[in-house]
């Protein structure tokens, strides 16, 4: 167990629908990265917010965005959904927010499946 | 382009055996990280690395800065070392957090 947690694990929606996906860091973390694997692209980085703020982006699509709340949880919201975006959406964590140079914690992931 | 290829993309393997997974990358790095996921989809972090060798228990992972090299051992696989395997870098000059991924090794174990 990683200590980050994610949830949902599995969520099924249909095209033009917005959900939410959300993350809980490591006990301690302040750095939250969220990632997006699918078939064709593989992982890709989307967005990091270290301690509320954000910090660096990725390949983020515009109907794509995120916070970090003052309890360091992270949202990943997703609207205008098309079926390209069904993929597993990671979350990580680590310490600092100088990059992903220490050690990342990963969640299990949400499976997310655009019908 | 910054790339990060991996090599081989499949990989089986006799229960006991030494494996080998590569990876290579274009620029200069400030970590690479190697990483498994299992089948069910949840990743691991299990090196990173910014030089030099680090081993943990039947892994070990290598780097060679000067070559932009990696390479991650398995000794004594066994069934359950089955997993995709993903190598993936910071480039220098990247945005914080902006990991590259290679697009990873399946490996398959057999008893």
């Amino acid at each position: 167990d990683s200590g980050v947690t994610q949830t949902p694990k599995h969520l099924i929606t249909a095209t033009g629908q917005r959900v939410t996906l959300r993350c809980s860091p490591r006990s301690g973390d302040l750095s939250v990265y969220w990632y997006q694997q699918s078939l064709d692209q593989g992982l890709q980085f989307l967005i990091q917010y270290y301690n509320g703020e954000e910090r660096a982006k990725g390949n983020i699509l515009e109907r794509f965005s995120a916070q970090q709340f003052p309890d360091l949880h992270s949202e990943l919201n997703l609207s205008s959904l098309e079926l390209g975006d069904s993929a597993l959406y990671f979350c990580a964590s680590s310490v600092t927010g100088t990059a992903l140079n220490t050690e990342a914690f990963f969640g299990q992931g949400t499976r997310l499946t655009v019908v | 382009k910054n790339e990060v290829e991996q090599s081989p993309q499949n990989l089986t393997a006799q229960e006991g055996e030494f494996i080998t997974i590569n990876c290579s990358y274009s620029v200069g790095i400030s970590a690479l990280h190697w990483l498994q996921q299992h089948p069910g989809g949840g990743i691991v972090s299990l090196f990173m690395l910014s030089s030099g060798k680090k081993k943990h228990g039947r892994l070990i992972a290598t780097i060679n800065i000067q070559e932009k090299h990696s390479s991650l051992h398995i000794t004594a696989s066994h069934p359950r070392d089955s997993a995709v395997y993903i190598c993936a870098v910071r480039y220098y000059g990247g945005s914080q957090g902006n990991l590259i991924f290679g697009k990873g090794t399946k490996l398959s174990v057999k008893p």
